[in-house]
């Protein structure tokens, strides 16, 4: 399966720990974004990387919250010190940018982060 | 910041009826617009976008959408819908490099 991926996919925590998840997108796709999502909402946007450089922050995302992309492939996103309210869904999609205007955004499963 | 609103969370409808599932969104400018669903426990897939041209746009499984630009509209509809077609379903909006989505609208589709 060539598809987005996300590892783990499903993970808990208790509050205070460090998390860190693993995003790997379709390899030719030089866009990764990185969403939240919980129970009853869509997908809120926290950041996007052109190949290695990450070109936007939400300032929703805390500076408990870093991510990066190294090498422009497979993407981190960590969380330290995590809170309750950060349990949630954590989606990761990528997309093929080739200029002006967006093209289609492939999505991965997610990772489901429970916080106790 | 853009905002899109999905005036419908949830929508019952019995098998083989048309549906038509409402999206709203805030901008005076012009953005590109799409639907995505997804499954119980699957990532999200997109149905169909509008980027430009035609105002009706048509999109896998059925699925069609008109980009309506005065009412600031993006309605789904389906003339005949299956039980497959059973799933969460968000309205996006692609705005200055980001996309918003909307809250969701649950679909049931009742044999």
């Amino acid at each position: 399966d060539t598809g987005v991926s996300q590892d783990p996919r499903h993970k808990i925590t208790k509050r205070g720990q460090n998390v860190t998840f693993r995003c790997d997108p379709i390899s030719e796709h030089n866009r990764l974004y990185w969403y939240r999502q919980t129970l009853g909402q869509g997908p809120e946007f926290l950041t996007y990387f052109q190949n290695e450089a990450q070109l936007e922050k939400s300032r929703l995302l805390s500076d408990r919250f870093s991510a990066e992309r190294p090498k422009g492939s497979f993407s981190t996103l960590e969380i330290q010190r995590t809170e309750q309210g950060d349990s949630a869904m954590y989606l990761c999609a990528s997309s093929l940018h080739p200029g002006t205007g967006p093209n289609e955004q492939f999505f991965g499963p997610g990772t489901r982060l429970t916080v106790l | 910041a853009q905002s899109v609103t999905q005036l419908d969370s949830q929508v019952p409808v019995f098998e083989e009826a048309p549906v038509e599932l409402r999206c709203n969104y805030s901008s005076s400018v012009s953005v590109y617009l799409f639907w995505y669903v997804q499954y119980p426990n699957q990532g999200l897939q997109l149905l169909l976008k509008y980027l430009s041209g035609s105002t009706l746009v048509k999109g896998i499984n059925g699925f069609e959408a008109e980009f309506n630009k005065s009412q600031t509209s993006f309605h789904l509809r389906k003339p005949s819908v299956h039980i497959s077609d059973t799933a969460e379903y968000f309205c996006a909006v692609y705005f200055g490099n980001q996309f918003y989505f909307g809250t969701g609208t649950s679909l049931t589709v009742i044999p």
